[in-house]
Protein backbone atom coordinates (compact mmCIF):
# COMPACT_ATOMS: atom_id res chain seq x y z
CA UNK A 1 0.00 0.00 0.00
CA UNK A 2 1.55 3.26 -0.50
CA UNK A 3 2.31 5.37 2.66
CA UNK A 4 4.39 7.73 3.89
CA UNK A 5 6.44 7.27 7.23
CA UNK A 6 7.90 9.62 9.62
CA UNK A 7 9.57 7.87 12.20
CA UNK A 8 10.28 10.15 14.84
CA UNK A 9 6.75 11.63 16.55
CA UNK A 10 8.74 14.02 18.29
CA UNK A 11 12.46 15.15 18.36
CA UNK A 12 14.51 18.03 20.35
CA UNK A 13 17.94 19.81 19.80
CA UNK A 14 19.54 22.57 20.79
CA UNK A 15 19.95 25.70 19.47
CA UNK A 16 22.46 26.15 17.22
CA UNK A 17 22.59 21.56 16.78
CA UNK A 18 22.19 19.88 13.38
CA UNK A 19 19.27 18.59 12.61
CA UNK A 20 17.82 15.43 10.42
CA UNK A 21 13.93 14.65 10.31
CA UNK A 22 13.46 11.25 8.57
CA UNK A 23 10.63 10.50 6.10
CA UNK A 24 10.29 7.31 4.20
CA UNK A 25 7.71 6.31 1.37
CA UNK A 26 6.36 3.07 0.21
CA UNK A 27 5.26 3.75 -3.74
CA UNK A 28 6.37 2.02 -6.96
CA UNK A 29 7.19 4.78 -8.76
CA UNK A 30 9.25 7.95 -8.48
CA UNK A 31 7.17 10.30 -6.77
CA UNK A 32 7.02 13.98 -6.09
CA UNK A 33 8.36 14.97 -2.60
CA UNK A 34 7.78 17.58 -0.23
CA UNK A 35 8.02 18.66 3.35
CA UNK A 36 6.19 21.47 4.94
CA UNK A 37 6.29 23.13 8.18
CA UNK A 38 3.15 23.95 10.70
CA UNK A 39 3.79 26.50 13.14
CA UNK A 40 1.23 26.05 16.53
CA UNK A 41 -2.15 27.54 15.14
CA UNK A 42 -0.80 28.15 11.83
CA UNK A 43 -1.38 26.02 8.19
CA UNK A 44 1.22 24.50 6.32
CA UNK A 45 4.04 26.08 4.44
CA UNK A 46 5.77 24.40 1.47
CA UNK A 47 9.73 24.03 2.78
CA UNK A 48 11.28 22.59 -0.38
CA UNK A 49 10.10 20.38 -2.74
CA UNK A 50 11.94 17.57 -5.15
CA UNK A 51 10.83 16.57 -8.97
CA UNK A 52 13.67 15.64 -10.43
CA UNK A 53 16.70 16.09 -11.48
CA UNK A 54 19.45 17.34 -8.56
CA UNK A 55 18.41 14.50 -5.29
CA UNK A 56 19.57 17.16 -3.22
CA UNK A 57 17.12 19.96 -3.08
CA UNK A 58 17.62 23.55 -1.30
CA UNK A 59 14.24 25.32 0.40
CA UNK A 60 13.55 28.47 2.34
CA UNK A 61 15.14 29.00 6.24
CA UNK A 62 18.01 27.33 5.72
CA UNK A 63 16.48 23.44 4.99
CA UNK A 64 17.89 21.16 2.57
CA UNK A 65 16.57 17.64 1.54
CA UNK A 66 18.26 14.78 -0.48
CA UNK A 67 15.77 12.30 -2.67
CA UNK A 68 17.15 8.26 -2.23
CA UNK A 69 15.91 6.34 -4.28
CA UNK A 70 17.25 2.99 -2.99
CA UNK A 71 16.58 3.73 0.19
CA UNK A 72 12.61 5.41 -0.68
CA UNK A 73 13.72 8.29 1.69
CA UNK A 74 13.41 12.30 1.67
CA UNK A 75 15.16 13.56 5.31
CA UNK A 76 14.99 16.86 5.98
CA UNK A 77 18.24 18.76 7.06
CA UNK A 78 19.28 22.09 8.56
CA UNK A 79 22.89 22.71 9.69
CA UNK A 80 22.46 25.10 12.67
CA UNK A 81 18.88 24.86 13.97
CA UNK A 82 17.47 28.20 15.51
CA UNK A 83 14.98 28.50 18.43
CA UNK A 84 11.87 29.26 15.79
CA UNK A 85 12.46 26.71 13.91
CA UNK A 86 10.26 24.52 16.89
CA UNK A 87 6.89 23.87 15.01
CA UNK A 88 5.69 20.11 13.41
CA UNK A 89 7.55 19.37 10.19
CA UNK A 90 5.01 16.75 7.22
CA UNK A 91 6.72 15.07 4.79
CA UNK A 92 4.45 14.55 2.06
CA UNK A 93 4.36 12.81 -1.39
CA UNK A 94 2.44 13.02 -4.46
CA UNK A 95 1.49 10.09 -6.30
CA UNK A 96 -0.11 9.03 -9.25
CA UNK A 97 -2.33 6.86 -8.32
CA UNK A 98 -5.35 4.66 -9.85
CA UNK A 99 -8.36 6.28 -8.45
CA UNK A 100 -6.84 9.84 -8.64
CA UNK A 101 -3.78 11.88 -8.15
CA UNK A 102 -3.20 12.50 -4.00
CA UNK A 103 -0.98 14.03 -2.11
CA UNK A 104 -0.22 11.58 1.26
CA UNK A 105 0.73 12.64 4.14
CA UNK A 106 3.43 11.39 6.93
CA UNK A 107 1.87 11.97 10.58
CA UNK A 108 4.45 14.69 11.54
CA UNK A 109 7.29 15.53 13.23
CA UNK A 110 7.08 17.46 16.23
CA UNK A 111 10.47 19.54 16.79
CA UNK A 112 11.25 21.36 20.05
CA UNK A 113 14.46 23.25 20.36
CA UNK A 114 16.23 24.14 23.57
CA UNK A 115 17.97 27.34 24.26
CA UNK B 1 -2.21 38.57 -2.15
CA UNK B 2 -4.40 36.68 1.09
CA UNK B 3 -3.45 33.28 -0.44
CA UNK B 4 -5.66 31.01 0.96
CA UNK B 5 -8.74 32.48 3.11
CA UNK B 6 -10.52 30.30 5.61
CA UNK B 7 -13.77 30.73 7.60
CA UNK B 8 -14.82 30.54 10.63
CA UNK B 9 -11.51 29.99 12.45
CA UNK B 10 -13.20 28.35 15.61
CA UNK B 11 -16.60 26.59 15.72
CA UNK B 12 -18.31 24.69 18.42
CA UNK B 13 -21.42 22.32 16.80
CA UNK B 14 -23.65 20.25 18.89
CA UNK B 15 -24.19 16.51 17.42
CA UNK B 16 -26.71 16.95 14.51
CA UNK B 17 -25.76 20.17 13.84
CA UNK B 18 -24.78 21.56 10.24
CA UNK B 19 -22.51 23.88 9.22
CA UNK B 20 -20.11 25.05 6.27
CA UNK B 21 -16.84 25.59 6.18
CA UNK B 22 -15.90 28.59 3.33
CA UNK B 23 -12.63 28.42 1.50
CA UNK B 24 -11.04 30.97 -1.25
CA UNK B 25 -8.08 32.07 -3.16
CA UNK B 26 -6.71 34.66 -5.28
CA UNK B 27 -4.23 32.86 -6.72
CA UNK B 28 -6.35 31.67 -9.61
CA UNK B 29 -5.63 28.52 -9.18
CA UNK B 30 -7.59 25.82 -11.24
CA UNK B 31 -7.57 23.25 -8.45
CA UNK B 32 -8.53 22.90 -4.57
CA UNK B 33 -8.94 20.97 -1.53
CA UNK B 34 -10.49 20.04 1.72
CA UNK B 35 -8.21 18.21 4.55
CA UNK B 36 -8.62 17.12 7.89
CA UNK B 37 -5.92 16.70 10.57
CA UNK B 38 -6.37 14.76 13.25
CA UNK B 39 -3.52 14.41 16.10
CA UNK B 40 -0.83 11.30 15.04
CA UNK B 41 -2.22 10.99 11.42
CA UNK B 42 -1.09 13.73 9.52
CA UNK B 43 -3.46 15.53 6.93
CA UNK B 44 -5.90 13.36 5.00
CA UNK B 45 -8.34 14.88 1.75
CA UNK B 46 -11.87 15.11 2.35
CA UNK B 47 -12.88 16.26 -0.92
CA UNK B 48 -11.12 17.86 -4.21
CA UNK B 49 -11.68 19.91 -7.03
CA UNK B 50 -9.58 19.20 -9.92
CA UNK B 51 -11.36 22.25 -11.62
CA UNK B 52 -14.11 24.82 -11.44
CA UNK B 53 -17.53 22.32 -12.14
CA UNK B 54 -15.89 19.31 -11.14
CA UNK B 55 -15.79 17.55 -7.31
CA UNK B 56 -14.34 14.22 -6.09
CA UNK B 57 -13.80 12.12 -3.52
CA UNK B 58 -11.27 11.92 -1.47
CA UNK B 59 -9.75 9.50 1.21
CA UNK B 60 -12.46 10.10 4.33
CA UNK B 61 -15.70 12.01 2.63
CA UNK B 62 -18.54 10.21 4.29
CA UNK B 63 -20.23 13.05 6.44
CA UNK B 64 -19.21 15.55 4.19
CA UNK B 65 -20.07 17.34 0.93
CA UNK B 66 -18.74 20.06 -1.11
CA UNK B 67 -19.90 22.86 -3.56
CA UNK B 68 -17.35 24.76 -5.82
CA UNK B 69 -19.06 27.62 -6.05
CA UNK B 70 -16.46 29.34 -8.55
CA UNK B 71 -12.79 29.11 -9.56
CA UNK B 72 -12.23 31.25 -6.35
CA UNK B 73 -14.23 29.49 -3.76
CA UNK B 74 -14.41 25.71 -2.34
CA UNK B 75 -16.98 25.31 0.53
CA UNK B 76 -16.97 22.17 2.71
CA UNK B 77 -20.62 21.14 4.47
CA UNK B 78 -21.16 18.96 7.20
CA UNK B 79 -24.94 17.96 7.24
CA UNK B 80 -25.19 16.31 10.63
CA UNK B 81 -22.25 16.59 12.60
CA UNK B 82 -21.06 13.82 14.52
CA UNK B 83 -17.80 14.33 17.48
CA UNK B 84 -15.88 11.98 15.47
CA UNK B 85 -15.98 15.23 12.73
CA UNK B 86 -14.00 16.85 15.63
CA UNK B 87 -10.91 18.21 13.56
CA UNK B 88 -8.81 21.07 12.36
CA UNK B 89 -10.33 21.73 8.66
CA UNK B 90 -7.68 22.62 5.54
CA UNK B 91 -8.46 24.12 2.45
CA UNK B 92 -5.48 24.43 -0.52
CA UNK B 93 -5.49 25.17 -3.70
CA UNK B 94 -2.88 24.47 -6.63
CA UNK B 95 -2.71 25.86 -10.22
CA UNK B 96 -3.91 22.40 -11.55
CA UNK B 97 -4.22 19.05 -10.56
CA UNK B 98 -1.24 18.07 -11.66
CA UNK B 99 0.56 21.10 -10.53
CA UNK B 100 2.08 19.51 -7.57
CA UNK B 101 2.53 22.23 -4.97
CA UNK B 102 -0.12 22.68 -2.51
CA UNK B 103 -0.72 26.49 -0.75
CA UNK B 104 -2.78 25.86 2.40
CA UNK B 105 -5.08 28.32 4.36
CA UNK B 106 -5.11 28.60 8.18
CA UNK B 107 -7.00 26.07 9.10
CA UNK B 108 -10.53 26.06 10.94
CA UNK B 109 -10.87 24.30 14.47
CA UNK B 110 -14.06 22.13 14.86
CA UNK B 111 -15.34 20.94 17.97
CA UNK B 112 -18.56 18.54 18.00
CA UNK B 113 -19.84 18.12 21.34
Amino acid sequence: AQSVTQPDIHITVSEGASLELRCNYSYGATPYLFWYVQSPGQGLQLLLKYFSGDTLVQGIKGFEAEFKRSQSSFNLRKPSVHWSDAAEYFCAVFMFSGGYNKLIFGAGTRLAVHP
Amino acid sequence: NAGVTQTPKFQVLKTGQSMTLQCAQDMNHNSMYWYRQDPGMGLRLIYYSASEGTTDKGEVPNGYNVSRLNKREFSLRLESAAPSQTSVYFCASSEAEYQETQYFGPGTRLLVL
